[in-house]
């Protein structure tokens, strides 16, 4: 089966403008969370979608942050305006029991805010 | 805030050396899993244990969750090269097992 698909892979943005990340989660899993790792910092949690609902977005840092799922399939996270410290490694996994026993992650995106 | 501690940060050993990484907490988790992680690469995961005191075998590696579900370790035998890389540990936590990783351990195994 295919993987769980990111793009783009890297991103260079000047500070302010807008970048909007995709993720294509396996076929069939429900579940997909986007984690985010900055630099020198451990992987974090930003969001969780069961199919088309948001179920936790408890570790999105601001109001500049948007993700969608429309129709239960992908994903996009949106940042507009982009800070500085918005650069980093964003993670997409997805799991189809919820994630106890485990994820499938994929290779992420670079970010970096210039 | 759930947090991992995860020690040590960087490990440089001779091939067939033995390691442990370990994992730690204040807080019980419902679960830990084990990631490895290559660059330019996603984690990918080894093994979850979900039961206090467990212990999971997968060749020369050995995986152990403590009793009280805070802590874990991870065990290589005989390190092989290929054994290179970042090896993450993340408590599984929360309704939607959401997952709080540690810092993460890079392993350099040298011939």
């Amino acid at each position: 089966e295919a993987g769980v698909t990111q793009f783009p892979s890297h991103s260079v943005i000047e500070k302010g403008q807008t970048v909007t990340l995709r993720c294509d989660p396996i076929s069939g899993h429900d579940n997909l969370y986007w984690y985010r790792r900055v630099m020198g910092k451990e992987i974090k949690f930003l969001l969780h979608f069961v199919k088309e609902s948001k179920q936790d977005e408890s570790g999105m840092p601001n109001n500049r942050f948007l993700a969608e799922r429309t129709g239960g399939t992908y994903s996009t996270l949106k940042v507009q305006p982009a800070e500085l410290e918005d650069s980093g490694v964003y993670f997409c996994a997805s799991s189809q029991a919820g994630g106890s026993y485990g994820y499938t992650f994929g290779s992420g995106t670079r970010l970096t805010v210039v | 805030t759930q947090l991992l501690e995860q020690s040590p940060q960087f490990l440089s050993i001779q091939e067939g050396e033995n390691l442990t990484v370990y994992c730690n907490s204040s807080s019980v988790f419902s679960s830990l899993q084990w990631y490895r992680q290559e660059p330019g690469e996603g984690p990918v995961l080894l093994v979850t244990v979900v039961t206090g005191g467990e212990v999971k075998k997968l060749k020369r590696l050995t995986f152990q969750f403590g009793d009280a579900r805070k802590d874990s370790s991870l065990h290589i035998t005989a390190a092989q090269p290929g054994d290179t890389g970042l090896y993450l540990c993340a408590g599984v936590g929360g309704s939607n097992y959401k997952l709080t990783f540690g810092k993460g351990t890079l392993l350099t195994v040298n011939p």
